[in-house]
């Protein structure tokens, strides 16, 4: 199974907007609406931020949304502040009933 | 408090064997299926197993597949992953991580802090 494509960064002024993308196939992204989000900080363990493509776990901001498009999965983040940089992951349920993540793709708030 | 409790890591020569613990404290264990997250030095996550909520259905990553076993004993609200004859590959922080209900762990909403696997000679 192959990663979900991620870009490996990207960044953002505070205040603004982001957009990470989450590219699969039909047999995993395109294929579900299982699709999760995680960020992660250096030296931390991950944190669900968006779960089924675009929910919001209690205690999430609602600056963070999530969508899907055909085999790409997208996760917004609007009004950057200082703390949301960190490493941010996808991950999809796939056909062969498993979990595959994304490369990653480190955000900088500039 | 939900917490997850990884234990277990360790240095181990290639070819040895290591067993995992995930001690679960916080939320009805058996009601949730589990999985083992893991991360190499600089790299990115890698799921690598998970089960059920009873232990009836077990999945695993094609990387670990007739390596690595995964098994739960809910009456001590503990998750175990056997690893054997580990491969320099398999060092990483692995995380135990929490699925939604009984059977769904493609989310995973809790995490443990994790625990170090180092295989070298």
């Amino acid at each position: 199974q192959s990663a979900l494509t991620q870009p490996a960064s990207v960044s953002g002024s505070p205040g603004q907007s982001i957009t990470i993308s989450c590219t699969g196939t039909s047999s995993d992204v395109g294929g579900y609406n299982y699709v999760s989000w995680y960020q992660q900080h250096p030296g931390k363990a991950p944190k669900l931020m968006i779960y089924d493509v675009s929910n919001r776990p209690s205690g999430v901001s609602n600056r963070f949304s999530g969508s899907k498009s055909g085999n790409t999965a997208s996760l917004t983040i609007s009004g950057l502040q200082a703390e949301d940089e960190a490493d941010y992951y996808c991950s999809s349920y796939t056909s062969s009933n498993t979990v595959v993540f994304g490369g990653g793709t480190k955000l900088t708030v500039l | 408090e939900v917490q997850l409790l990884e234990s277990g890591g360790g240095l181990v020569q290639p070819g040895g064997s290591l067993r995992l613990s995930c001690a679960a404290s916080g939320f009805t264990f058996s009601n949730y299926a589990m999985s083992w997250v893991r991360q190499a030095p600089g790299k990115g996550l890698e799921w690598v197993s998970a089960i059920s909520g009873r232990g009836g259905n077990t999945y695993f990553a094609d990387s670990v597949k007739g390596r690595f076993t995964i098994s739960r004993d809910n009456s001590k609200n503990t998750l175990f992953l056997q690893m054997n004859s580990l491969r320099a590959e398999d060092t990483a922080v692995f995380y135990c991580a929490k699925g939604f209900n009984w059977m769904d762990y493609y989310g995973m909403d809790v995490w443990g802090q994790g625990t170090t696997v180092t295989v070298s000679s």
